[in-house]
């Protein structure tokens, strides 16, 4: 298996403009999470998915942040308008369960850089 | 609030000496315990998992749980200059969910 896909690996953009972020889980997996990772706050969970449906979106920052997961082998997390502060590194992650004690297999990241 | 607590460091630890790398959690009835491994502009990746109290060995790799003192700690025997890293402690809480730890960074002088 390929493992976690995703992409953009890097994008940079000017403030006020759409970014739409992909992730392919892994086939078979059927929990999808979304975090965000920056130096002042670590690694945080924006939200996740069990077979295709959002569990808990309470991560997300705000209203800009959205996520969608329209079949088992695919989601993008949209942020619409972007601003400075969202600039990060955001990753993609699946695993077997829902549950924690499921191993997470993360995704290479998308660095986002908003100007 | 629960937490997870580590030390940022950096660790510095000569090589061939033993790092020893530690994590406390506020959540008392977790479970599930992980240590992450992250390179540097990598993704983390999982290096051990624990479950029950005790010591828990995998190559030179040795992770040390008491839920009593609410204490789990990674020990990383003969240290490599490639052990070079950020170490992430995660703790599953009571709803099922990673809260993870900022991470020590640990760096392994040749």
């Amino acid at each position: 298996d390929a493992g976690v896909i995703q992409s953009p690996r890097h994008e940079v953009t000017e403030m006020g403009q759409e970014v739409t972020l992909r992730c392919k889980p892994i086939s078979g997996h059927n929990s999808l999470f979304w975090y965000r990772q920056t130096m002042m706050r670590g690694l945080e969970l924006l939200i996740y998915f069990n077979n295709n449906v959002p569990i808990d979106d309470s991560g997300m920052p705000e209203d800009r942040f959205s996520a969608k997961m329209p079949n088992a082998s695919f989601s993008t997390l949209k942020i619409q308008p972007s601003e400075p502060r969202d600039s990060a590194v955001y990753f993609c992650a699946s695993s077997l369960g829902a549950s924690g004690a499921n191993v997470l297999t993360f995704g290479a990241g998308s660095r986002l850089t908003v100007l | 609030q629960k937490e997870v607590e580590q030390n940022s460091g950096p660790l510095s630890v000569p090589e061939g000496a033993i790092a020893s790398l530690n994590c406390t959690y506020s959540d008392r009835v977790s479970q599930s315990f992980f240590w992450y491994r992250q390179y540097s502009g990598k993704s983390p990746e999982l290096i051990m998992s624990i479950y029950s109290n005790g010591d828990k060995e995998d190559g030179r790799f040795t992770a040390q749980l008491n839920k009593a003192s609410q204490y789990v700690s990674l020990l990383i025997r003969d240290s490599q200059p490639s052990d070079s890293a950020t170490y992430l402690c995660a703790v599953e809480d009571s709803n099922y969910q990673l809260i993870w730890g900022a991470g020590t960074k640990l760096i392994i002088k040749p």
